[in-house]
């Protein structure tokens, strides 16, 4: 069964500085998708990483995928108010695209 | 562009009772996804379809069922409701070439 882990679960982080939420898997996958969501709202993609080594980056944010640590990485750089959300990885472990597993989600607070 | 459409937004049940959240999409997407969230989880997959006519069961499916008649519509059904049953449902489509997932305004269901 494919497990999905993150942490920390819970980030407060003052406006300004950096940080990192790691998200860890437990079976073979090259398909890993972060997504972010508001409170009360729905979910919106942010990246989509579909080979080892894969790196993208969207303004603040840059999310990377090791494939042989099973391991994804979500990096904030000079966080601001509005990345105030809660942050899913998921993780694509099966043969039909789409059945994804999430992580347990990580809540990010940024303080002035 | 209307997206993932999901109603109702809000319901609340009373134990025994049955429902259908309807959802439907207008990207022609040929995957679509219902997952569940309970507060502070990550979202677990209850049915998914990969084209009309063919549904499969996700990681939580007992007490639902879906259909899938055509590309568009893809409604969840409740029967003989639960407390358990509480949760957000979100409804989601994808195009199957990358997986990235597509979702709804989520529908929150109570049952009391």
């Amino acid at each position: 069964e494919l497990k999905v882990e993150q942490n920390p679960l819970f980030l407060s982080m003052q406006e300004g500085k950096n940080y990192t939420i790691y998200c860890n898997y437990s079976t073979t996958s090259d398909r890993l998708y972060w997504y972010r969501q508001d409170p009360g709202k729905s979910l919106e993609s942010l990246f989509v990483l579909l080979s080892n080594g894969a790196v993208k980056q969207e303004g603040r944010l840059m999310a990377s995928l090791d494939t042989k640590a099973r391991l994804s990485t979500l990096h904030i750089t000079a966080a601001v108010h509005d990345l105030s959300a809660t942050y899913f990885c998921a993780v694509d472990g099966g043969t039909s695209y789409g059945k994804l597993t999430f992580g347990q989600g990580t809540i990010l607070t940024v303080h002035p | 562009n209307a997206g993932v459409t999901q109603t109702p937004k809000f319901r609340i049940l009373k134990i025994g009772q049955s429902m259908t959240l309807q959802c439907t999409q207008d990207m022609n997407h040929n995957y679509m996804y219902w997952y569940r969230q309970d507060p502070g989880m990550g979202l677990k997959l209850i049915y998914y379809s990969v084209g009309a006519g063919i549904t499969d069961k996700g990681e939580v499916p007992n007490g639902y069922n879906v259909s899938r008649s055509t590309t568009e519509d893809f409604p969840l059904r409740l029967e003989l409701a639960a407390p358990s049953q509480t949760s957000v449902y979100f409804c989601a489509s994808s195009k199957g070439r990358t997986g990235e997932l597509f979702f709804g305004e989520g529908s929150r269901l109570t049952v009391l």
